[in-house]
């Protein structure tokens, strides 16, 4: 069965410093991979995808991410954060019929 | 762009009352999808609708049932709400079943 795990519940981290949240998945064949977040009483937005091609992808707000096969990862990072980034990010994958999302991790950015 | 439509965005309801929430989605989307977020528990999926036509349950399909009205809609009917029931609901489409979503902005939902 497909799964999607997010090691860290919360993460903080200082306005102006990088930041990485971890996802790593379990997917038979080739994955598709997906990062969402979601703003306080909002409904989730599409970030990034990986689907094929770079592992680098490049995403909304200056968000990316790496697909690292051998690790089964799919981080998400930024170089630089900024308060407006604290929500709430949720990592999904799918094998191109069932979608699995992660159970989200808490992302503080303090200023 | 309207995107994923839900309506209503908050609501209240006695225990034993019945409701249907609505989803529209203008993206010509094939696949579509119900799910309820509780704090600690994330997303969960209640049903879903991989084309227009079909429905199938997810992972907490008991107390609810869905109708796939058309290609655009699908709706998500509480029966006889409980207590249980309070949550947050998100309507969600892609343009295939497995393939990245479009949300709307959620329902929330109170059962007293």
């Amino acid at each position: 069965a497909q799964s999607v795990a997010q090691p860290e519940d919360q993460v903080n981290v200082a306005e102006g410093n990088p930041l990485t949240v971890k996802c790593t998945y379990s997917v038979s064949g080739n994955p598709y991979l997906f990062w969402y977040v979601q703003y306080p009483n909002r409904g989730l937005q599409f970030l990034l995808k990986y689907i094929t091609g770079d592992n680098l992808v490049k995403g909304s707000y200056g968000f990316e991410a790496e697909f690292n096969k051998s690790q089964t990862s799919f981080h998400l990072k930024k170089p630089s954060a900024l308060v407006s980034d604290s929500a709430l990010y949720f990592c999904a994958a799918s094998d191109g019929q069932n979608f699995v999302f992660g159970p989200g991790t808490r992302l503080s950015v303090l200023p | 762009n309207a995107g994923v439509t839900q309506t209503p965005k908050f609501q209240v309801l006695k225990t034993g009352q019945s409701m249907t929430l609505q989803c529209a989605q203008d993206m010509n989307h094939n696949s579509m999808y119900w799910y309820r977020q509780d704090p600690g528990m994330g997303l969960r999926l209640i049903y879903y609708s991989a084309s227009e036509g079909t429905t199938d349950k997810g992972e907490v399909p008991n107390g609810y049932n869905v109708s796939r009205l058309n290609k655009r809609e699908f709706s998500l009917r509480l029966e006889s709400a409980a207590p249980s029931q309070t949550s947050v609901y998100f309507c969600a489409s892609s343009p295939r079943a497995g393939y990245g979503y479009t949300f709307g902005s959620g329902t929330r939902l109170t059962v007293v």
